[in-house]
């Protein structure tokens, strides 16, 4: 399995702010036929189920506000919220879709300092 | 747009199967890969397995014993079942849908989810 490992596990990010979410996986997720990498984020608030953030490791999902991005370097990736607004208090998961099991990071979650 | 919606039991006794059905609604489930995932009580995410449309499933090999995953194409739904639980079952289970391609995709609708608790 590849296993994704998130740091920090939480972080307290003023509001206005830049809040930066690692994501390592354990293996090359990047499929050369394409040049993407298999990886996505989610956004999970109390109460509700995953919504989808990022996908293909940097492109925004419609209609997800441009102060979250995503970037890639090697098997590393980087969720990013720019400006951080008390609506973006949640926890925040990557996943690896490049092969199954599917597998989850074990998540980050996002205060207001 | 697209809607899931877990439906069954909220308890299920020690042993016995899991039983958990998730609507389509707003759109065909042909095409699609449909998956079931997982989230114990305060903690991660855990993918269980996926069926695609036409009936092949992919099961994770650390439940693959147990579970089962059948679609019902005419009611536009699909369904898990989970077989001799335990407590370690226990969590809110979301049905969950993944873009088709000829590589894998992402999920980008997702259920409600529906809490599942395993006690006598």
């Amino acid at each position: 399995d590849i296993v994704m490992t998130q740091s920090p596990d939480s972080l307290a990010v003023s509001l206005g702010e830049r809040a930066t979410i690692n994501c390592r996986s354990s293996q090359n997720i990047l499929y050369n036929s394409n040049n993407k990498n298999y990886l996505a984020w989610y956004q999970q608030k109390p109460g509700q189920p995953p919504k989808l953030l990022i996908y293909w490791a940097s492109t925004r999902e419609s209609g997800v506000p441009d102060r979250f991005s995503g970037s890639a370097s090697g098997t590393d990736f980087t969720l990013t919220i720019n400006s951080l607004q008390a609506e973006d208090v949640a926890v925040y998961y990557c996943q690896q879709y490049y092969s199954t099991p599917y597998t989850f990071g074990q998540g980050t979650k996002l205060q207001i300092k | 747009q697209v809607q899931l919606q877990e439906s069954g039991p909220g308890l299920v006794k020690p042993s016995e199967t899991l039983s958990l059905t998730c609507t389509v609604s707003g759109g065909s489930i042909s095409s699609y890969f449909w998956s079931w995932i997982r989230q114990p009580p305060g903690k991660g995410l855990e993918w269980i397995g996926y069926i695609y449309y036409s009936g092949s499933t992919n099961y994770n090999p650390s439940l693959e014993s147990r579970v089962s995953i059948s679609v019902d194409r005419s009611k536009n739904q699909f369904s898990l079942k989970l077989s001799t639980v335990t407590a370690a079952d226990t969590a809110v289970y979301y049905c969950a849908r993944e873009l088709p391609g000829v590589t894998p995709n992402h999920f980008d609708s997702w259920g409600q989810g529906t809490l599942v608790t395993v006690s006598s």
